[in-house]
């Protein structure tokens, strides 16, 4: 079973400001089959994109995706305030497993 | 516009049994595999089980595996999580999220708004 670790567990950042995310898999993804999620608190998860770089429909594009093999990265170029909120990333072509999860909060 | 509903959560105790319905709608059901993924509190997600399109195959997490059972009723447009032998871990809300294709791979394009198993004495 594929290990997917998100770093950094809690990224403090102000809105304007550039996210960095990262997710590392203990074995490659098949053919790039990540995704990764949005969720606010008390709602589901959104999926921002999937196929490691695509976005999914209504997808602002300052959110983008990148990485290939282990190695993964979620940007988002300026924040805005709807975006202070807990991302996941998730191998979908293996195991299906989430990795645990990065917050993004005010700073 | 699709939409997920889930139900037929609540409080019940170690040992007992629940089945959870996922009710969709907007799209053509029988089109897409289906899953149920959960979530314990203030803890990330764990996908749990998982269906084909046409209900010819099911797949489990091996931490439910021989406990719940997953099906479908494609006349009906419901998704179903039979729950046996439930234990305090399984305590989460449970969501139903939509496939983005019949069979595997597929990632999890739609989600329900999650229904909460408490498993408690």
């Amino acid at each position: 079973e594929i290990v997917l670790t998100q770093s950094p567990g809690t990224l403090s950042l102000s809105p304007g400001e550039r996210a960095t995310l990262s997710c590392r898999a203990s074995q490659s993804v098949r053919s790039g089959y990540l995704a990764w999620y949005q969720q606010k608190p008390g709602q589901a998860p959104r999926l921002l994109i999937y196929g490691a770089s695509s976005r999914a429909t209504g997808i602002p594009e300052r959110f983008s995706g990148s990485g290939s093999g282990t190695d993964f990265t979620l940007t988002i170029t300026r924040l805005e305030p709807e975006d202070f909120a807990v991302y996941y990333c998730q191998d979908y072509g293996n195991s299906r497993t989430f990795g645990q999860g990065t917050k993004v909060e005010i700073k | 516009e699709v939409q997920l509903l889930e139900s037929g959560g609540g409080l019940i105790q170690p040992g007992g049994s629940l089945r959870l319905s996922c009710a969709a709608s907007g799209f053509p059901f029988r089109s897409y595999a289906m899953s149920w993924v959960r979530q314990t509190p203030g803890k990330g997600l764990e996908w749990v089980s998982a269906i084909t399109g046409d209900g010819s195959d099911t797949y489990y997490a091996d931490s439910v595996k021989g406990r719940f059972t997953i099906s479908r009723d494609n006349s009906q447009n419901t998704l179903y999580l039979q729950m046996n032998s439930l234990r305090a871990e399984d305590t989460a809300v449970y969501y139903c999220p939509k496939g983005s294709g019949t069979s595997r791979p597929y990632y999890f394009e739609y989600w329900g708004q999650g229904t909460l198993v408490t498993v408690s004495s």
